[in-house]
């Protein structure tokens, strides 16, 4: 099976605080993704990458960068943490044949104070 | 731009109902369509798919058509059942940008 791994199910960080949130996966795929999920807002696409050192901006990708220096590893970047970043990060990925199949990580909630 | 509009939540439905959560889209050309599912605690996972008009996806008794005219992909099930509780989302795939575009999901509650 497909398995998509977050660092952390639960985070609390400080305004001010730089926040890394990890995600690997462990199915070779190419293409990587960031979302984050509100009430009521779905889930909005903050930045995705199709290849190592490749990133391209989603929806809503102020406040946030991402890294990927190697394929299996995706990490979501918020440089000065703020409240209205409290929220729940989800990690996909996907075969490049198949963008459109995503697997997803079970979520890190982050409570940002 | 490509958007998703999903039913407002929560269902709440008795064990063996039938269920219909409605999604209709918003798109150019001729999007992919999808059903995620959210279970409590869990990351989404796939729960079926379409990728042309009149298509029916299916899986674990869940269905929905892909109707082109009506810009709709209504999920359906026929005799829901308490594991079916879950948080549900509509989806379209974004052939321009490459990437998925969700809906606001919908809580489906079922009681025994």
């Amino acid at each position: 099976d497909v398995k998509v791994t977050q660092s952390s199910r639960y985070l609390v960080k400080r305004t001010g605080e730089k926040v890394f949130l990890e995600c690997v996966q462990d199915m070779d795929h190419e293409n990587m993704f960031w979302y984050r999920q509100d009430p009521g807002l779905g889930l909005r696409l903050i930045y995705f990458s199709y290849d190592v050192k490749m990133k391209e901006k989603g929806d809503i990708p102020e406040g946030y960068s991402v890294s990927r220096e190697k394929k299996e590893r995706f990490s979501l970047i918020l440089e000065s943490a703020s409240t209205n970043q409290t929220s729940m990060y989800l990690c996909a990925s996907s075969y490049s044949g198949s963008r459109d199949e995503q697997f997803f990580g079970p979520g890190t909630r982050l409570t940002v104070l | 731009g490509n958007s998703v509009t999903q039913m407002e939540g929560p269902v709440t439905l008795s064990e063996e109902a039938f269920l219909t959560i409605n999604c209709t889209y918003t798109a150019t050309g001729y999007p992919s369509l999808f059903w995620y599912v959210q279970y409590p605690g869990e990351g989404l996972q796939l729960l079926l798919k379409a990728t042309k008009a009149d298509d029916k996806g299916s899986n674990k008794g869940f269905e929905a058509t892909y109707r082109k005219e009506t810009t709709s992909f209504h999920l359906e099930k026929g005799s829901v059942q308490v594991s079916d509780s879950a948080v549900y989302f509509c989806a379209l795939f974004n052939t321009g940008r490459r990437a998925l575009t969700f809906g606001s999901g919908t809580r489906l509650q079922v009681q025994p």
